[in-house]
């Protein structure tokens, strides 16, 4: 089976300062591992997502993610957290030998505070 | 410009009734998924479909049921709805299988009174 962990509900930060988002994830085989953005009333927006290669994905809006293998994690990072980072982030992951096919588990979500 | 929408944004309904939640995505995807999002759970596979006339149980399929007749289209049906089906509905779609990325819908906020 395949499992996501968010430790933290919130995280909170003063804008410009950097951010991480926590995740671990449980899978039996290789991962490919995401990062989903919800804004408020609104659906989920892809960020990025690791599926082999470089530990370090690059994504959308300067967030990236560092993939580590031997602590299962795949944190999210910013440099310096903007007041519009602000929302609902998720991490997701699908084991690579599946064979059930494109189904994703989903971590319960972070929800990211920057403070003016 | 290609997009995945569903309608209605909101709904209230009534225990026992039956309901059906639309779909629809311009992007032409085989892949489909039915999520729904509940404090504390995140978001839970539903249904899914990876093509016309294939449709595949989730995590959390009791009470629901799917059908795929077209490529754009894969609505979501609650044959009687429970209070417990009070919920956030998304919709989404993938190209290919594997590693592929999903894009979702906005989503319909559902209550079941």
């Amino acid at each position: 089976a395949q499992s996501v962990a968010q430790p933290e509900d919130q995280v909170n930060v003063a804008e410009g300062n950097p951010l991480t988002v926590k995740c671990t994830y449980s899978v039996s085989g290789n991962p490919y591992l995401f990062w989903y953005v919800q804004y408020p009333n609104r659906g989920l927006q892809f960020l990025l997502k690791y599926i082999t290669g470089d530990n370090l994905v690059k994504g959308s809006y300067g967030f990236e993610a560092e993939f580590n293998k031997s602590q299962t994690s795949f944190h999210l990072k910013k440099p310096s957290a903007l007041v519009s980072d602000s929302a609902l982030y998720f991490c997701a992951v699908r084991d690579m030998n599946n064979n059930a096919g494109n189904m994703l588990t989903f971590g319960g979500g972070t929800r990211l505070m920057v403070k003016p | 410009d290609a997009e995945i929408t569903q309608s209605p944004r909101h709904k209230i309904t009534e225990t026992g009734r039956q309901v059906t939640l639309a779909c629809h995505q311009t992007w032409n995807h085989n892949n489909m998924f039915w999520y729904r999002q509940d404090l504390g759970h995140g978001l839970r596979l539903i249904h899914y479909s990876y093509g016309v006339h294939d449709t595949n149980k989730g995590e959390v399929s009791d009470g629901y049921s799917v059908s795929r007749s077209n490529t754009e289209d894969l609505p979501l049906t609650l044959e009687s709805a429970a209070s417990s089906q009070t919920s956030v509905y998304f919709c989404a779609s993938s190209e290919y299988r594997g590693s592929d990325t999903q894009y979702f819908g906005p989503g319909t906020r559902l209550t079941v009174l």
